[in-house]
């Protein structure tokens, strides 16, 4: 089946600090790929994603490429601020385009 | 906000009782995902229902159930409620049946004592 694999955490950075998530994955076919956010007491909000092989998703400063060769979507940022302090999912989503398959989280704790 | 609303935030209740958690998908959105999010087991997919129909299941349990109503709203029912249930629920919605975006609701979380 689907799995997911992502660093665990806590990751302590300082501010402006340089940002990599490890990220992982098992599936068959070429499932698309996403990161989600979780800050404190709330939802998840989708970051960004990549549907295809070599495609990069960025947003809000964060990046992240399909790496077919090596099943890896690994979650980069160049300078942190302390209200990226958030847990981070990376997920999958299955062929039949229905079902997320989440890591464990990483929980990220920005310093200033 | 993403659209998608939950009800209650929080609920405590005892083993061996039943509660009923909602959700209200965005407007347009046909189809309605729940999840669970437990210390132990990470988040997991439960199930999946579109436009009333379930059309996907994961690991949900068989104390577990859900339904989806005509106006598209949708419940997730536990019964017979032990302590390892006390988790956060989430629920998303999509317009398709196949989507490659899901918008997450901020959660109920069940505390079973």
């Amino acid at each position: 089946g689907n799995s997911v694999t992502q660093m665990e955490g806590p990751v302590t950075l300082s501010e402006e600090a340089f940002l990599t998530i490890n990220c992982t994955y098992t599936a068959t076919g070429y499932p698309s790929l996403f990161w989600y956010v979780q800050y404190p007491g709330e939802g998840l909000q989708l970051l960004l994603k990549a549907t295809k092989a070599d495609d990069k998703g960025s947003n809000k400063g964060f990046e992240a490429t399909y790496r077919k060769e090596t099943t890896s979507f690994h979650l980069e940022k160049g300078s942190v601020q302390v209200s990226d302090s958030a847990v981070y999912f990376c997920a999958l989503l299955n062929n039949a385009g229905n079902m997320l398959t989440f890591g464990g989280g990483t929980r990220l704790m920005v310093k200033p | 906000d993403s659209g998608v609303t939950q009800t209650p935030k929080h609920l405590i209740t005892a083993t061996g009782q039943r509660v009923t958690l909602r959700c209200s998908p965005r407007s347009g959105d046909l189809s309605v995902y729940w999840y669970q999010q437990s210390l132990d087991q990470g988040l997991q997919f439960l199930i999946q229902y579109y436009n009333g129909e379930e059309r996907a299941k994961g690991n949900i349990l068989e104390r577990f159930s859900a339904q989806q109503f005509p106006d598209l709203h949708s419940e997730l029912n536990l019964s017979s409620l032990e302590l390892g249930d006390s988790a956060l629920y989430f629920c998303a919605s999509s317009i398709r049946v196949r989507t490659d975006t899901q918008y997450f609701g901020p959660g109920t979380r069940l505390t079973v004592l």
